[in-house]
């Protein structure tokens, strides 16, 4: 079974950073797009960003554009997200997800998701 | 980008009632629009993908359909269950965008 495991969330001041991570397992991590995707409390889901799973091109949304560093580590089987110059509208509840299919030269759209590791950016 | 706009925010229904949620793209996508239901404490799950394909596993009470940029999720015979937050995504181009989302109440 496929399962995705997110850590590193916690409370950041305004300004600061923070690294999250995903481990995957049960499937061929380097095969897949794999994305970030947030959600606030009691808000809507927002696709922060995400990286290929053919050429390692890797997308991001407006609103991280510049601050926010998509990665993966393939011999660990592990996702990154570098968070930098962090703002309280960046507090959310931050998901590992992965593309359905293999391959994409582009993500797409989720299959499988992590539980969640949540974000406080606050003074 | 392109904006997606939801309808209705929220709904009640009755058990074995039919619901409707709208999904208006501000441009064309062509078919490339998912489903999601996501229930509270959980992550979304993937009901519906290519505008019209039923994810495996999902039943057939959820149908996906498509006229323009407008798409249209169909939930029938409503069941306590399927009280949930559904929300439709684009993936024609980047960023990929949601939906605002639909409070689905039984």
């Amino acid at each position: 079974d496929v399962q995705l495991v997110e850590s590193g969330g916690g409370l950041v001041q305004p300004g600061g950073s923070l690294r999250l991570s995903c481990v995957g397992s049960g499937f061929s991590f380097r095969d897949y797009a794999m994305n970030w995707v947030r959600q606030a409390p009691g808000k809507g889901l927002e696709w922060v960003s995400g990286v290929s799973g053919s050429d390692d091109s890797v997308y991001y949304a407006d609103s991280v554009k510049g601050r926010f560093t998509i990665s993966r580590d393939i011999s660990k089987n592990t996702l990154y997200l570098q968070m930098n110059s962090l703002r309280a509208d960046d507090s959310a509840l931050y998901y590992c997800a992965k593309d359905q299919f293999p391959g994409t030269p582009k993500p797409f759209f989720f299959h499988d998701w992590g539980q969640g590791t949540l974000v406080t950016v606050s003074s | 980008d392109i904006q997606m706009t939801q309808s209705p925010s929220s709904l009640s229904a009755s058990v074995g009632d039919v619901v409707t949620i709208t999904c208006r793209a501000s441009q064309d996508i062509d078919n490339y629009l998912v489903w999601f239901q996501q229930k509270p404490g959980k992550a979304p799950k993937s009901l519906i993908y290519g505008a019209s394909t039923l994810q495996n596993g999902v039943p057939s009470k959820f149908r996906g359909s498509r006229s323009g940029t407008v798409f249209t999720l169909t939930i029938s015979s409503l069941r306590p269950e399927d009280s949930a937050t559904y929300y439709c995504q684009q993936y024609n181009s980047h960023p990929l965008t949601f939906g605002g989302g639909t409070k689905v109440e039984i």
